[in-house]
Parts: C-alpha cells; sequence; structure tokens
C-alpha cells in the first residue's frame, strides 16, 4: 500500500525566516511524482511546487524549494523569507503513474507569525 | 483563465434531502476529479472522469453518492439522501490528462447537513 506521512501536525515560523516540512511517502513503484500544495484560510487548494521521481536535481519555486532524497523516500519543503500569506495547510501528495492515484498527507499547519 | 469554478461555495442543508454540487473545470482539461475532506480522513478522492467518462468511482462512500459529466465542461456531484455525516469540504479538479498532469484544485464546497 501507498502511503503519506507528514509527521508534523503544526509548525510555527517568524515572518522572514526559513522552515522546512517534513513529508516521507512509501511506495514500491519507481515511477511517481511528488506534489505539495498549500490551503490558506479561503481552503482553496494551490499547487505550490512539483517534482518528478525520475529527476535528481530537487525543484525550486522563487521561495520555495524541495529537498527530494528518493532512497529515503523523502521529500521536505523549504519555505525561505517567510511571509504572512504563506500561513496555511500544506499537503504533501504522492502521484503514482501506473493505475493513477493521488494520495495525500494530513497536513501540516503553518503558522507565521509576525 | 477563471481556474475551476464551483458553485455552491456553501450550502446548509438538512437531513434526507437532496444536494446537488457543481463544478466547470478549466478549458482544455480532459480530467475531472471530485474529492471529499474532512478533519478525520484528510483529503479523499471520490470520482475521476476522463474525457467525460467516469474511470474510478471506487472513492464513492455509497450509493447515496452520484456523479455525472454531460459534457466537457460541466460535472455535479449529488448526494440524495443527504446525512450529517457528509458534511465536509468537496473539491473540484481539473487536469490536462489524468493523474500524471498536474491538478488544479476549484475553491471547494463546504458542505453542512443538519
Amino acid at each position: 500500500a501507498q502511503t503519506v506521512t507528514q509527521s508534523q501536525p503544526e509548525m510555527s515560523v517568524q515572518e522572514a525566516e526559513t522552515v522546512t516540512l517534513s513529508c516521507t511517502y512509501d511506495t514500491s513503484e519507481n515511477n511517481y511524482y511528488l506534489f505539495w500544495y498549500k490551503q490558506p484560510p479561503s481552503r482553496q487548494m494551490i499547487l505550490v511546487i512539483r517534482q518528478e521521481a525520475y529527476k535528481q536535481q530537487n525543484a525550486t519555486e522563487n521561495r520555495f524549494s524541495v529537498n527530494f532524497q528518493k532512497a529515503a523516500k523523502s521529500f521536505s519543503l523549504k519555505i525561505s523569507d517567510s511571509q504572512l500569506g504563506d500561513t496555511a495547510m500544506y499537503f504533501c501528495a504522492l502521484l503514482l503513474i501506473r493505475g493513477g492515484k493521488l494520495i495525500f498527507g494530513q497536513g501540516t499547519e503553518l503558522s507565521v507569525k509576525p | 483563465d477563471a481556474g475551476v469554478i464551483q458553485s455552491p461555495r456553501h450550502e446548509v442543508t438538512e437531513m434526507g434531502q437532496e444536494v446537488t454540487l457543481r463544478c466547470k473545470p478549466i478549458s482544455g482539461h480532459n480530467s475531472l476529479f471530485w474529492y471529499r475532506q474532512t478533519m478525520m480522513r484528510g483529503l479523499e478522492l471520490l470520482i475521476y472522469f476522463n474525457n467525460n467518462v467516469p474511470i474510478d468511482d471506487s472513492g464513492m462512500p455509497e450509493d447515496r453518492f452520484s456523479a455525472k459529466m454531460p459534457n466537457a465542461s460541466f460535472s455535479t456531484l449529488k448526494i440524495q439522501p443527504s446525512e450529517p455525516r457528509d458534511s465536509a469540504v468537496y473539491f473540484c479538479a481539473s487536469s490536462l490528462q489524468g493523474f500524471q498532469e498536474t491538478q488544479y484544485f476549484g475553491p471547494g464546497t463546504r458542505l453542512l447537513v443538519l
């Protein structure tokens, strides 16, 4: 069975500082994608960043970057220069190419404090 | 692009009533997904369509739930009769093609069944 685990239910960070959200996953498949989604208080799900498992280079999107460790099945999200607008629930998700399933973690609630 | 559009944004109804949730995917996207989000179970995939055809409805909780996609620009999720345990946020998402393409989520419909 495929699983996604986010071990930090809640985190907080001071504005302008850096925070890292952890995510581990389990799958026997070799072809998959990993995502981080952000869900602000408005409840909309917003794609933050995407990583293809076959790529060794870590994905980056402006202040957001990932540390993808395929052997360890780890996919952490680093947010640099945190902003108040980053306050949200963050979901890690695993997409299996074969069979097609998008599996979400339970989420990490991030609070950015002024 | 307007993104994925869902209506209504909020719905309050009484147990036993029929509820219909609506979704308009991003133009040009061939796949549409319905998710349910609750505190207890997190995000769950209910059903997804490819080219208007239901591909996998194994996540639909029971016969009270049904989904249709009569054309490429419109889908409905119906609950009849509704029960208090159906209270959740229901998300619609679309992608260019299947799970291997990034899914873009709508704002969600917050459903409360009294």
